[in-house]
């Protein structure tokens, strides 16, 4: 059973503040996704790394995926209190949409 | 364009009850997945289908079943409800099933079992 950790489960922080969450796996992935979700919804992609050691940066957001395919981070400089929300990482081993998720990071960034 | 819709928004039913939420995807979209989302085990895999035919499932016992019809739409039942069925359970439809395909996801359907 392919198994992602998430780390931390939650964070507080101020605003303008910088923040990392992880995730790690014992499995390789072809690929892995993070999504953010916010309450009442469902959550939204906001990258997918393919390659080993590949970086995406998305505005304040940055995305690494480890050499080895197994673990991956998100960093965000300078937080907003608009990126408050659940950070979901995801992995994909085969074709198809079925994915592992990582049990989240709860983020609060307040003003 | 329309996003995934996922009805009824929320349900509450007694244990041994069934139900069947319903999913219309993203036009032009043939893939739908359901996911279930608890507090304790997050997010799981429950279920694929492209073209009418399941083509993944996820380990949950025999009492949750999917379907998709020919338009793309999708149902899921949910067979003698238990207490720990109480979930958000979430659709989610992308236009193929090839590797890194977009997954887009509905709002959900959040289930209380009583």
């Amino acid at each position: 059973t392919q198994l992602l950790e998430q780390s931390p489960q939650f964070l507080s922080i101020q605003e303008g503040e910088n923040l990392t969450v992880y995730c790690n796996s014992s499995s390789v992935f072809s690929s892995l996704q993070w999504y953010r979700q916010e309450p009442g919804e469902g959550p939204v992609l906001l990258v997918t790394v393919v390659t080993g050691g590949e970086v995406k940066k998305l505005k304040r957001l940055t995305f690494q995926f480890g050499d080895a395919r197994k673990d991956s981070s998100l960093h965000i400089t300078a937080a907003q209190p608009g990126d408050t929300g659940l950070y979901l990482c995801a992995g994909s081993s085969a074709a198809g949409n079925k994915l592992t998720f990582g049990g989240g990071t709860r983020v609060l960034v307040k003003p | 364009k329309a996003g995934v819709t996922q009805t009824p928004r929320y349900l509450i039913k007694t244990r041994g009850q069934q139900v069947t939420l319903s999913c219309s995807p993203i036009s032009g979209h043939r893939s739908v997945s359901w996911y279930q989302q608890t507090p304790g085990q997050g997010l799981q895999f429950l279920f694929e289908y492209f073209s009418e035919t399941q083509r993944n499932k996820g380990n949950f016992p025999g009492r949750f079943s999917g379907r998709q019809f020919s338009n793309s739409r999708s149902e899921m039942n949910v067979s003698t409800l238990e207490l720990g069925d109480s979930a958000l359970y979430l659709c989610a439809s992308s236009f193929t099933v090839a590797t890194n395909e977009k997954l887009f996801f509905g709002s959900g359907t959040q289930l209380s079992v009583l």
